[in-house]
């Protein structure tokens, strides 16, 4: 499965919108990216998934343009309570649950 | 539907001994799967079932052991606790295992500390 990288933390304020970028150069034609949101003493929640260039739902959008080879998460006027742990994650088609999770990049809203 | 449930919360054992984690879905998934968390860091895939009587070894299986007797049930057990097993344990599952369709559900977690 094809590793991914993601900036190890950043910084927000409340109302701007936040963009998280992941790299995965090494994906394959039939992986999909998945991003999960972790609250502290939580388990990792579902965010968004996609295969190629836009999908929006009620919470995020996520872009992946035409190479794969990156994907960005598109959080719409953050609140504090966005602040947690965003993993991205690279899904093979088939065998999903062996899905590796890198270190995330922790999300940190100010008022 | 109660979700992905996980017991206990909390346990703390002493190095050697044995004890299994419990997780239980009422969801009817058909995968299910154990990671664990360490301080700072990702979720790392310990065993995963894609079916009923169905299990395979993930990425650090060592010291654990695990059954799928039912759709409902994953426990994983630890068969001499050390104290490298000092974690945060998740249990997930998922519809099926096809990517498009199967965002993972996860549970709260088993805080083990081992001493």
């Amino acid at each position: 499965l094809a590793k991914t990288t993601q900036p190890i933390s950043m910084d927000s304020y409340e109302g701007q919108e936040v963009n998280i970028t992941c790299s995965h150069n090494n994906i394959a034609t039939n992986d999909y990216i998945t991003w999960y949101q972790q609250f502290p003493s939580q388990g990792p929640r579902f965010i968004i998934q996609g295969y190629k260039t836009k999908v929006t739902n009620e919470v995020a959008s996520l872009f992946i343009p035409a190479d794969r080879k990156s994907s960005t998460l598109s959080l719409p006027r953050v609140s504090l309570s966005d602040t947690a742990v965003y993993y991205c994650l690279v899904v093979a088609n088939t065998n999903a649950g062996k899905s590796t999770f890198g270190d995330g990049t922790t999300l940190t809203v100010k008022p | 539907n109660a979700g992905v449930t996980q017991t206990p919360k909390f346990q703390v054992l002493k190095t050697g001994q044995s004890m299994t984690l419990q997780c239980a879905q009422d969801m009817n998934h058909e995968y299910m799967s154990w990671y664990r968390q360490d301080p700072g860091m990702g979720l790392r895939l310990i065993h995963y079932s894609v079916g009923a009587g169905i299990t395979d070894q993930g990425e650090v299986p060592n010291g654990y052991n695990v059954s799928r007797s039912t759709t409902e049930d994953f426990p994983l057990r630890l068969l001499s606790a050390a104290p490298s097993q000092t974690s945060v344990y998740f249990c997930a599952s998922s519809p099926t295992d096809r990517a498009g369709h199967s965002p993972l559900h996860f549970g709260n977690g088993t805080r083990l500390t081992v001493t």
